[in-house]
């Protein structure tokens, strides 16, 4: 079956340090890869996303690469803000049904 | 961006109720909608697919006359969690997809006393 596994938190920051959140998956087949981000009492929101491998997903910073042959498709971003601080999930899809992992909360101090 | 909603975003009953959870997508039709638990700290589940017109589609273990799943129109879909219990307590979220990205609800917290 699918299943994801990511790095457990919380992870604490300073703003402007390096994140990175690791996310390795099993699946059958070549599923789509996802991250998405929960704000604060928010709903979860599309991040960024790969749909094939060596594909690479960028958005408000963050980029994520799928790789294949480590099945990983980990989470970075160069320069965290206060902002940045959420709930991050990383999930793969062979459809429209997600497998989502555990959450990896995000926290970024000033 | 597309717009989905949830109500109630809390909600507290007895054991032995049935509670009703309203998932709508707001500016956009979906004919398929999907249903997720939550539990503390730990992933999304995918419950159920909610289909416009027809039977949900169920994931294995969870029990469709406990769990039931009305999707009304194309904007609507309803999560009706019957003869609540306190196990039945956890965080349900709701999803749409728009082409080819899934919009979440914001979440529904159920608590069961």
């Amino acid at each position: 079956g699918n299943s994801v596994t990511q790095m457990e938190g919380p992870v604490t920051l300073s703003e402007e340090a390096f994140l990175t959140i690791n996310c390795t998956y099993t699946a059958t087949g070549y599923p789509s890869l996802f991250w998405y981000v929960q704000y604060p009492g928010e709903g979860l929101q599309l991040l960024l996303k790969a749909t094939k491998a060596d594909d690479k997903g960028s958005n408000k910073g963050f980029e994520a690469t799928y790789r294949k042959e480590t099945t990983s498709f980990h989470l970075e971003k160069g320069s965290v803000q206060v902002s940045d601080s959420a709930v991050y999930f990383c999930a793969l899809s062979p459809d429209y049904k997600l497998s989502f992992g555990a959450g990896t909360t995000v926290t970024v101090r000033a | 961006g597309a717009v989905v909603s949830q109500h109630p975003s809390r909600v507290i009953c007895k054991s032995g109720t049935s509670v009703k959870i309203e998932c709508r997508s707001l500016d956009f039709q979906a004919t398929t909608m999907f249903w997720y638990r939550q539990f503390p700290k730990q992933s999304l589940m995918l419950m159920a697919t909610s289909n416009e017109g027809s039977k949900a589609t169920y994931e294995q273990g969870v029990e469709k006359d406990k769990f039931l799943i009305n999707h009304a129109s194309l904007t609507l879909s309803t999560l009706t969690v019957t003869s609540a219990h306190p196990e039945d307590s956890s965080f349900y979220i709701c999803s749409a997809p728009l082409t080819d990205t899934q919009y979440f609800g914001p979440g529904t917290r159920l608590t069961v006393l």
